[in-house]
């Protein structure tokens, strides 16, 4: 099965910095990688995925970066601002096909105004 | 829409009580899944439907029952609770495509 390890667990930031959450991946054939948001006693919530047929997706502030070679995928967060502030889980199939999903641990960010 | 939605939102049990959780999505998704959720160690699977009258165990199924009633509900048995069995819970639905969607968690304590 999959394994995902990310990092850091946890990342504090000044508003309007970056911040940068990377994970990596243990089964080559992964092909689909997604994002979740999980705000303070809410429900998570995707924010953005990527597939492997591309190495960069965007959305607004938010970026999502793939290297299959070496197996690693990274969220990036521009001009971040406090209502950023969250857990952050990245993802990847737990098998083949989208059925499952393998959670990374999370990492708390925290964006200091 | 409701979404997703589950039953209750909080209990307490004591240990060797048994009590279902229940989770029902309105949006006429195929799978749904059951995932624990504990500090430090992310979203766990513990078990999951990818249809109607099929179960499959995920990562971590031991002291879990799970029954698909029909496509929109999908129920969690604790049949005797233990304290390690602390978590928040968590369903999940999916369509056709990729997205999971969560419903917003039971916090369950067992003392």
């Amino acid at each position: 099965g999959e394994n995902v390890e990310q990092h850091p667990s946890t990342l504090s930031v000044q508003e309007g910095d970056s911040a940068v959450i990377k994970c990596t991946y243990s089964d080559s054939a992964s092909n689909y990688f997604p994002w979740y948001k999980q705000e303070l006693g809410k429900r998570p919530q995707l924010i953005i995925d990527i597939r492997s047929n591309v190495g960069e997706k965007k959305d607004q502030r938010i970026a999502v970066t793939l290297n299959k070679t070496a197996k690693h995928f990274s969220l990036h967060i521009t001009e971040t601002q406090p209502e950023d502030s969250a857990v952050y889980f990245c993802a990847a199939p737990m098998n083949s096909g989208y059925s499952t999903l393998t959670f990374g641990k999370g990492t708390m960010l925290l964006v200091s105004p | 829409n409701a979404g997703v939605t589950q039953t209750p939102k909080f209990q307490v049990l004591k240990t060797g009580q048994s009590m279902t959780l229940q989770c029902a999505q309105d949006m006429n998704h195929n799978s749904m899944y059951w995932y624990r959720q504990d500090p430090g160690m992310g979203l766990r699977l513990i078990y999951y439907s990818a249809s109607e009258g099929t179960t499959d165990k995920g990562e971590v199924p031991n002291g879990y029952n799970v029954s698909r009633l029909n496509k929109r509900e999908f129920s969690l048995r604790l049949e005797s609770a233990a304290p390690s069995q602390t978590s928040v819970y968590f369903c999940a639905s999916r369509a056709s495509g990729i997205e999971q969607f969560f419903g917003p968690g039971t916090r369950l304590t067992v003392l």
